[in-house]
């Protein structure tokens, strides 16, 4: 099955730098590559995802790119605020299935 | 439009308990999931199904059972509780429109003494 590995699983910064976490996966046919955004005591909820179709995706302070070459792909925060704190998951799909796997998680911390 | 919900919030149980965690979703979605979250593991897929009538295990499906209904609900059944399960468990349903998005439930925390 599909492993996904992502680091750093803490990462802390200033209010107003950037923030980058980084995923791999390890099966070429997944095709389907969302983040989530869990804050404390609420389930994961979606904030940008990527199809293997597309190299770069960006919304607002937020984007995600894409290497399938390398099978990588990372979630890039820009401008960071104290209410993006939260704990970030990557997840890999197979776009005809309904399973995703997801990586361990990254706490990350916007320091005022 | 509620979204996702999930019941109970909060559950502690006795070695060996029965108990069911319910799930329902207002979307219409065909895929529905649970996973258990565990600290430093992320979430795990326990059983999910891609319809009413359809179920299937994902990577942790022992000592959970699953059955699918309707297209609203998906109950996630233990059997005979042990400390192992001690998780939160979050229930998901998933667009299978071109955007693919899945919803996550607010979560149930359960504890096994």
């Amino acid at each position: 099955g599909e492993n996904v590995e992502q680091h750093p699983s803490t990462l802390s910064v200033q209010e107003g730098d950037s923030a980058v976490i980084k995923c791999t996966y390890s099966d070429s046919a997944s095709n389907y590559f969302p983040w989530y955004k869990q804050e404390l005591g609420k389930g994961p909820q979606l904030i940008i995802d990527i199809r293997s179709n597309v190299g770069e995706k960006k919304d607002q302070r937020i984007a995600v790119t894409l290497n399938k070459t390398a099978k990588h792909f990372s979630l890039h925060i820009t401008e960071t605020q104290p209410e993006d704190s939260a704990v970030y998951f990557c997840a890999a799909s197979v776009h005809t299935g309904n399973q995703f796997y997801f990586g361990t998680g990254t706490s990350l911390t916007v320091i005022p | 439009n509620a979204g996702v919900t999930q019941t109970p919030k909060f559950q502690v149980l006795k070695t060996g308990q029965s108990m069911t965690l319910q799930c329902a979703q207002d979307m219409n979605h065909e895929y529905m999931s649970w996973y258990r979250q565990d600290p430093g593991m992320g979430l795990r897929l326990i059983h999910y199904s891609v319809g009413a009538g359809i179920t299937d295990q994902g990577e942790v499906p022992n000592g959970y059972n699953v059955s699918r209904s309707t297209t609203e609900d998906f109950p996630l059944r233990l059997l005979s509780a042990a400390p192992s399960q001690t998780s939160v468990y979050f229930c998901a349903s998933t667009s299978t429109s071109v955007s693919r998005a899945q919803y996550f439930g607010p979560g149930t925390r359960l504890l096994v003494l």
